[in-house]
């Protein structure tokens, strides 16, 4: 157990639909990492949040968004999802920039 | 654009022989790489890590080799035991990225009794 935890584990919604993915981070981590796992990708990182302020950003579509709470904790918005959506998004968590991630087990988000 | 790549997809062991798995990176700037293990429907977990003013880190039954000169990275498991089996990702990260890790395609290892 990575001591960084994600909610829903799976998520099935329809094309067009708007979606919120949860992760609380490891305690005392300030850093929450997001990443997009799928078939033909691979692992790409999508955006980071430092102590409530975004910090970098990776591959990440327009249609998507993240926040950073103060209690830390970080939520994922995808909106006017696709088909291609469709896959495992992971969260992860350090505790200053270039600290060891730690991953969540994931929400598997399915879009029919 | 910069890039990590692995070189075998797929490695197939038997039980108690030493794996070995490699990656390549194209980024020089890169000064933090880590290898993870990620089994079927769990995240990445994180496996051994080294610094780029290192050649070698040991850690219980794993060691990683950086060779800054060819920008290669390895992972070499010892006495590979079953629940060894996994995909294996090499990721690269600095912080000219803000550390955010640039992950390889994955290696399938599949360990045989």
């Amino acid at each position: 157990d990575s001591g960084v935890t994600q909610t829903p584990k799976h998520l099935i919604t329809a094309t067009g639909q708007r979606v919120t993915l949860r992760c609380s981070p490891r305690s005392g981590d300030l850093s929450v990492y997001w990443y997009q796992q799928s078939l033909d990708q691979g692992l790409q990182f999508l955006i980071q949040y430092y102590n409530g302020e975004e910090r970098a950003k990776g591959n990440i579509l327009e249609r998507f968004s993240a926040q950073q709470f103060p209690d830390l904790h970080s939520e994922l918005n995808l909106s006017s999802l696709e088909l291609g959506d469709s896959a495992l998004y992971f969260c992860a968590s350090s505790g200053l920039g270039g600290d060891t991630q730690y991953f969540g087990p994931g929400t598997r988000l399915t879009v029919l | 654009g910069e890039s990590v790549g692995l070189h075998l997809p797929t490695l197939s062991v038997q039980e108690g022989d030493n794996s070995i798995i490699n990656c390549a990176y194209s980024n020089s700037a890169s000064d933090y790489f880590i290898w993870y293990k990620q089994e079927s429907g769990k995240g990445p977990q994180f496996i051994i890590d080294i610094r780029s003013n290192m050649d070698k880190r040991q850690g219980q039954r794993v060691t990683v080799l950086l060779n800054k000169t060819v920008k290669h990275l390895s992972l070499q498991i010892a006495a590979t035991q079953p629940g060894d089996s996994a995909v294996y990702f090499c990721a690269e990260t600095g912080s000219n990225s803000g550390y955010a890790l640039n992950f390889g395609k994955g290696t399938s290892l599949l360990v045989t009794p």
